[in-house]
């Protein structure tokens, strides 16, 4: 079974630290992707991978960067938390091509105060 | 750029009473995904359609791929309380480039006992 897992289920930070969420896959899957949820918004794109050292940019990606140093390893950094950026944070895999399904990890509930 | 918009936001239905959620795009789309997120949960995987006109049940799930290939549909027939979640639909089209999946903002399934 494919197995995405995320750092933390829950993380509380102040506004202004910086913040590090952290996604490993186990399946050696090619593309990897970060989505926030918010009520009524669904699932928004933020960054997403299809290799090591590549990034692309979704559709909201201000206030946050991403680094892909390995293949099973994707981490979300949020520069300067702020409290527009509290949210439910879901990390995602997929094999290569396709596209196909995408495989999310359990997400990370983030609150900036 | 692509927007996947799915009907309703909310449904409530009462234990054995049908449901249907709606996904409609903007563009011609290449696949469509659909998935389903139980409260408290992360998005799963139901499905994937690709041919225009496609039609594919899973139980007491039925999914449809316009002939347009523009819009799709996921009927639950006599719904149970294993139904409860959010059920997104998540399309791509190829022409556009190495696009990743647009997800439509849900349809929240409650089902009363």
């Amino acid at each position: 079974d494919v197995k995405v897992t995320q750092s933390s289920r829950y993380l509380v930070k102040r506004t202004g630290e910086k913040v590090f969420l952290e996604c490993v896959q186990d399946m050696d899957h090619e593309n990897m992707f970060w989505y926030r949820q918010d009520p009524g918004l669904g699932l928004r794109l933020i960054y997403f991978s299809y290799d090591v050292k590549m990034k692309e940019k979704g559709d909201i990606p201000e206030g946050y960067s991403v680094s892909r140093e390995k293949k099973e390893r994707f981490s979300l950094i949020l520069e300067s938390a702020s409290t527009n950026q509290t949210s439910m944070y879901l990390c995602a895999s997929s094999v290569a091509g396709g596209p196909y399904e995408q495989y999310f990890g359990p997400g990370t509930r983030l609150t900036v105060t | 750029g692509q927007q996947v918009m799915q009907i309703p936001q909310y449904q409530h239905v009462q234990e054995g009473e049908d449901f249907t959620t709606y996904c409609n795009s903007s563009t011609t789309l290449s696949n469509i995904q659909w998935y389903k997120q139980r409260p408290g949960g992360h998005p799963v995987f139901l499905i994937q359609l690709v041919k225009s006109g496609e039609v594919k049940k899973q139980k007491r799930l039925t999914f449809q791929f316009g002939e347009a290939k523009k819009n799709s549909s996921l009927h639950i027939t006599a719904t149970q309380t294993t139904d409860v979640g959010t059920y997104f639909c998540a399309g791509c089209d190829y022409n556009s480039g190495n696009t990743p999946l647009v997800f439509g903002k849900g349809t929240r399934l409650s089902v009363i006992a």
